[in-house]
């Protein structure tokens, strides 16, 4: 009830392309789901986060596609760059006012030059 | 203004050993969480200290305790470590416990 799934495990695209990364998730009590981005050592970093009432939301190069009915949500790159190369995190918020995080298991993105 | 610190950034211990990791919140913040990561896979949440006091906690057992001082700063302490326990241990801060989380950039934990 818990899990997010998140697909693909890894990804590559050609610099400019437009790579999609998917999340579902089981439990309907989720309330903010958020999309993170990591960099080899360092820690997750929050890139773009969207509630359930919204069905997309933009921020810069990121777009965040939600599908209520269909419990899935999407991330989207346009226009990638090599400096997008990181591992992305979708994440789904459980335990009411708290921010208890349920995290995806990862997409490797690699943007060739 | 400094981020989420955390101290220290690599350690090895041995199984049956206990570990104590630190976490300074970004500056502000009053609300720290833990989280574990395995290698290749997402943070798992262990659990989240606001005002002094666990206010929740993931699926981890009470090996794993915490504290939260005064000053906001917080101790990860794991008992009787096991093999499984090797992971990158995250601290988050945010202000107020429902707040967007800034994370630190770990504690590498190997167990041997």
């Amino acid at each position: 009830q818990q899990q997010v799934k998140q697909s693909p495990q890894s990804l590559i695209v050609q610099k400019g392309g437009i790579p999609i990364i998917n999340c579902a998730y089981e439990n309907t009590a989720f309330d903010y789901f958020p999309w993170y981005q990591q960099f080899p050592g360092k820690g997750p970093a929050l890139l773009i986060a969207i509630r359930p009432d919204v069905s997309e939301k933009k921020e810069g190069r990121f777009t965040i596609s939600f599908n209520k009915s269909a419990k899935q949500f999407s991330l989207h790159i346009m226009d990638s760059q090599p400096g997008d190369s990181a591992t992305y995190f979708c994440a789904a918020n459980w335990g009411g006012s708290a921010r208890q995080l349920t995290f995806g298991s990862g997409t490797q993105l690699t943007v060739l030059p | 203004d400094a981020g989420v610190t955390q101290s220290p950034t690599h350690l090895i211990k041995t199984r049956g050993q206990q570990v104590t990791l630190r976490c300074s919140p970004k500056s502000g913040h009053d609300t720290v969480s833990w989280y574990q990561q395995a290698l290749g896979q997402g943070p798992q949440f262990i659990f989240q200290y606001y005002e002094e006091e666990e206010r929740q906690r993931g699926n981890f057992p009470d090996r794993f305790s915490g504290h939260q001082f005064p000053n906001y700063s917080s101790e990860l302490n794991v008992n009787a470590l096991l093999l499984g326990d090797s992971a990158l241990y995250l601290c988050a801060s945010s202000l107020v416990a429902a707040g967007e989380l800034f994370f630190g950039e770990g504690s590498r934990l190997t167990v041997l």
